[in-house]
């Protein structure tokens, strides 16, 4: 079936720091993939999508390329903030079903 | 637009009492869906509705019953609560997930349930 692996946390940075979360993907045909946010107490935001392959999703700085080759689709920021601080979720969805399988979400903490 | 509502945002109970977990949309979605999260483990799909009247299990389904009876509502049963049942539970709704036409899935604020 499908998965989704990424790196385990918490990641923690300072400011301005330059982030990378890695995601590997399992997945029949292809699949479209996502990044969630999770900020504290709160439920999950779609911080960006890749439907097809060489896509690059981008938003609010973040940013992150659907790689079929290496089943990848890592997160990256090139300076994070304090209000980056949260839990991020990759994701996925088979063309052929019509639910999300996530990966087991990556906790950043930024510091000043 | 209230967006995706849940409630209660807390509750606890006792190993075999049962609950209903309220979930509601005002965007008329069509699709609802249940996840259940745990620690290191993302969400995992319970239970699914592509639309009222029907509806569909996830990976998840055992020890949980819904039903979706108008667009708007789509509310989770817990039956007779077990301690493995302690968890975060949200909803989740779009307008359509069929095949490659994908729309955004807006998740609620989530539910904290306690089963001792």
């Amino acid at each position: 079936g499908d998965s989704v692996t990424q790196m385990e946390g918490p990641v923690t940075l300072s400011e301005e720091a330059f982030l990378t979360i890695n995601c590997t993907y399992t997945a029949t045909g292809y699949p479209s993939l996502f990044w969630y946010v999770q900020y504290p107490g709160e439920g999950l935001q779609l911080l960006l999508k890749a439907t097809k392959a060489d896509d690059k999703g981008s938003n609010k700085g973040f940013e992150a390329t659907y790689r079929k080759e290496t089943t990848s689709f890592h997160l990256e920021k090139g300076s994070v903030q304090v209000s980056d601080s949260a839990v991020y979720f990759c994701a996925l969805m088979s063309n052929a079903g019509n639910m999300l399988t996530f990966g087991g979400g990556t906790r950043l903490m930024v510091k000043p | 637009n209230a967006g995706v509502t849940q409630t209660p945002k807390f509750q606890v109970l006792k190993t075999g009492q049962s609950m209903t977990l309220q979930c509601a949309q005002d965007m008329n979605h069509e699709y609802m869906s249940w996840y259940r999260q745990d620690p290191g483990m993302g969400l995992r799909l319970i239970h699914y509705s592509v639309g009222a009247g029907i509806t569909d299990q996830g990976e998840v389904p055992n020890g949980y019953n819904v039903s979706r009876s108008t667009t708007e509502d789509f509310p989770l049963r817990l039956l007779s609560a077990a301690p493995s049942q302690t968890s975060v539970y949200f909803c989740a709704s779009s307008y359509s997930i069929v095949g490659s036409s994908y729309n955004e899935q807006f998740f609620g604020p989530g539910t904290r349930l306690t089963v001792l």
